[in-house]
């Protein structure tokens, strides 16, 4: 079975600073989908970033950015540039790609998650 | 594009009554809707999985009895959680895949929390 693992439960960063949040997973599947989500306070899950196996390039989305080690199951997020409202819960999941699912149907995996606090 | 809503986001009810949660993709049309439910300080915990048209595939744990799904059309979910009782008490999250594209993404609603007195 896939597991996720955050190792840090707890992190923060000076505001316009950059953080590294991190992420390993473990799977013996070749072909699955990464992706890291934020959790304001509002409890609003929110999409930040994907990243596809089969691509080596590393997926961003503005300030945010992921390393993405296919090797070492390994896929941390980065924030540059740190804002006030980056503050929130951030989750890694694992999606598998592969084309029988069982009985779950391509669900995500979490990651147990980091709280980010953000100081001003 | 890509919003899915919850209603209500936030209910209370007396032990012993039922409460249904609707999850609705507004702008897009959803293969697939998966039911969560998150305690406090924790990640979110898969319920089940639904497909429009068919029944959902249950979590193992999950009494299938009790947190019924109906997955009536591609756009509209619902989560019937029977018989309350307080130790249901929680947040619950519903999330949707498109059906044209990026199947594999999941967009979620805002939750609903559910307080069984």
């Amino acid at each position: 079975a896939q597991t996720v693992t955050q190792s840090q439960p707890e992190m923060s960063v000076q505001e316009a600073e950059t953080v590294t949040l991190s992420c390993t997973y473990d799977t013996s599947e070749s072909d699955y989908y990464l992706f890291w989500y934020k959790q304001p306070p509002s409890r609003q899950m929110i999409l930040v970033i994907r990243q596809e196996a089969y691509k080596q390039q590393n997926a961003t989305e503005n300030r945010f950015s992921v390393n993405f080690q296919k090797a070492a199951k390994s896929f941390s997020l980065k924030i540059s540039d740190s804002q006030l409202g980056d503050a929130a819960m951030y989750f890694c999941a694992y999606r598998s790609d592969e084309s029988n699912y069982g009985g779950s149907q391509g669900n995500l995996i979490f990651g147990k998650g980091t709280k980010l606090s953000v100081k001003p | 594009g890509a919003v899915v809503s919850q209603h209500p986001s936030r209910v209370i009810c007396k032990s012993g009554t039922s409460v249904k949660i609707e999850c609705r993709s507004l702008d897009f049309q959803a293969t697939t809707m998966f039911w969560y439910r998150q305690f406090p300080k924790q990640s979110l915990m898969l319920m089940a999985t639904s497909n429009e048209g068919s029944k959902a595939t249950y979590e193992q744990g999950v009494e299938k009895d009790k947190f019924l799904i109906n997955h009536a059309s591609l756009t509209l979910s619902t989560l019937t959680v029977t018989s309350a009782h307080p130790e249901d008490s929680s947040f619950y999250i519903c999330s949707a895949s498109r059906v044209e594209i990026a199947l594999e993404t999941q967009y979620f609603g805002p939750g609903t929390r559910l307080l069984v007195l």
